[in-house]
Formats: C-alpha cells, structure tokens, sequence
C-alpha cells in the first residue's frame, strides 16, 4: 500500500504549457511538502504545508501553485513552462507541524518532469 | 541561506569494509538533524532523526552520532555490503522565520564493490 503517490510518474511537455502533478499521502500526516531535484541532485524545498495551509514558499516563481484540497492532496499546478523547470520533483509528507522538524519525511516516488 | 555540507559527495568501498562520512551544518537554532539513504530509482527513506547533543543511533550495521554544538553528524556504516550502496542525505532542521525548516545536503554517493 503506496504511502505516498503522485502522478504522473514522467511529465514531457513543450514550453509555454500548463501541467499539474498530483500528490496524494494516506499515512494521515498533517504536513506535506513540495521539493524540486535540481541539476546539481540538490533537494530544494519548495513549499510546506500544514492542514492545508501553506507555511512555506521558498522563493518560487509565481507561475508554481500548490493546492491542497484536503491534509492528504498537495498538488502542484506550474503555469507557462519554462526549459528551467526541467527536473525531478518530489512530494514528502512528515507527521505533524509542530514538531515537522523531528519528524522524518516520507517521499512519493518523484515526477521527472521535461519541457522542450 | 542555510549551508548543509557533506562529504566526501562520492566514494566507493570494498564489501566487507566499514566506511563513514560527514554532515556539517549551522549549529546556531539547531532543531534535529536527518538522514535518508536514497537507492536509485527510489525515495529517500528516513534512517535516523536525532536531537541531542551527544545523540546516537543505530539500525542494524548503520549508526550515526550527533554533535550540535559544532555542528556536525557522522554516519558510519560497518561491513559495508553491495546492498548498501546509495546516495545519503542529511538534512538539518532549524528554525527559520517562526518554524522550523528543514535544509538537505548533497548526499554521500556511496559504492559497495563486491
């Protein structure tokens, strides 16, 4: 039983597009998080949220999204594609907010996702 | 922007050989220290989070020890076996702005040659 999944696994899409990746946790955790895999391997924290609230946004550029329709949906919708936003992306979930610090993260399997 | 440093980024060991690497971090508002072992292909998965100064954990063959005052962590492997072989990440939580972020380093690339 998949802990924490998103889809779609690869994403190829042209500039200019819009995409989503969805992001879906059943293991009942109150925070969940948005990383981005960049050309370096670095895992860089793009957004947080508890209870569906956003807590926080790294600097991203206002074309990424997050939406959190309930505690365990955090998806990830990315507005007018850029080459730039080639990368893996991952979804983590850890078990609550308060202590989210010591709490270990638990990943989805990543969504690769190339714009040409 | 918080600096998370591992090394060495790469090595590659005998099977049977113990191996260790290093993870240091900030240790001004410190809140816990992560590590993940990362097959390829797969997702990190949590191996320890630790606290305290001073702290050590251990999980079969693999153990880390903590020191927050300097601002480091150790992660040793003993025996090292081809299953072993993966990218370890730390991360080091502290808090930033009235929560507490977690910052991942580059990983340790670690080959087990049989």
């Amino acid at each position: 039983d998949t802990a924490v999944s998103q889809t779609p696994k690869y994403l190829v899409t042209q500039m200019g597009n819009d995409k989503s990746i969805k992001c879906e946790q059943n293991l009942g955790h109150d925070t969940m998080y948005w990383y981005k895999q960049d050309s370096k391997k670095f895992l860089k924290i793009m957004f947080s949220y508890n209870n569906k609230e956003l807590i926080i946004n790294e600097t991203v550029p206002n074309r990424f999204s997050p939406k959190s329709p309930d505690k365990a949906h955090l998806n990830l919708h990315i507005n007018s594609l850029e080459l730039g936003d080639s990368a893996v992306y991952f979804c983590a979930s850890s078990q609550d907010w308060g202590t989210s610090g010591r709490s270990e993260q638990f990943f989805g399997p990543g969504t690769r996702l190339t714009v040409l | 922007i918080l600096n998370v440093e591992q090394s060495p980024q790469s090595l590659h060991v005998q099977e049977g050989d113990s191996t260790n690497f290093t993870c240091s971090f900030p240790s001004s508002n410190f809140y816990a220290l992560h590590w993940y072992r990362w097959e390829t292909a797969k997702s990190p998965e949590a191996l320890f989070v630790m606290t305290l100064n001073g702290d050590e954990k251990k999980k079969g063959r693999i153990s880390a020890t903590l020191n927050t005052k300097e601002g480091y962590s150790y992660l040793y492997i003993k025996g090292s076996q081809p299953e072993d072989s993966a990218t370890y990440l730390c991360a080091s939580a502290h808090y930033s702005g009235g929560y507490q972020k977690v910052t991942f380093g580059i990983g340790t690339k670690l080959q087990v040659i049989p």
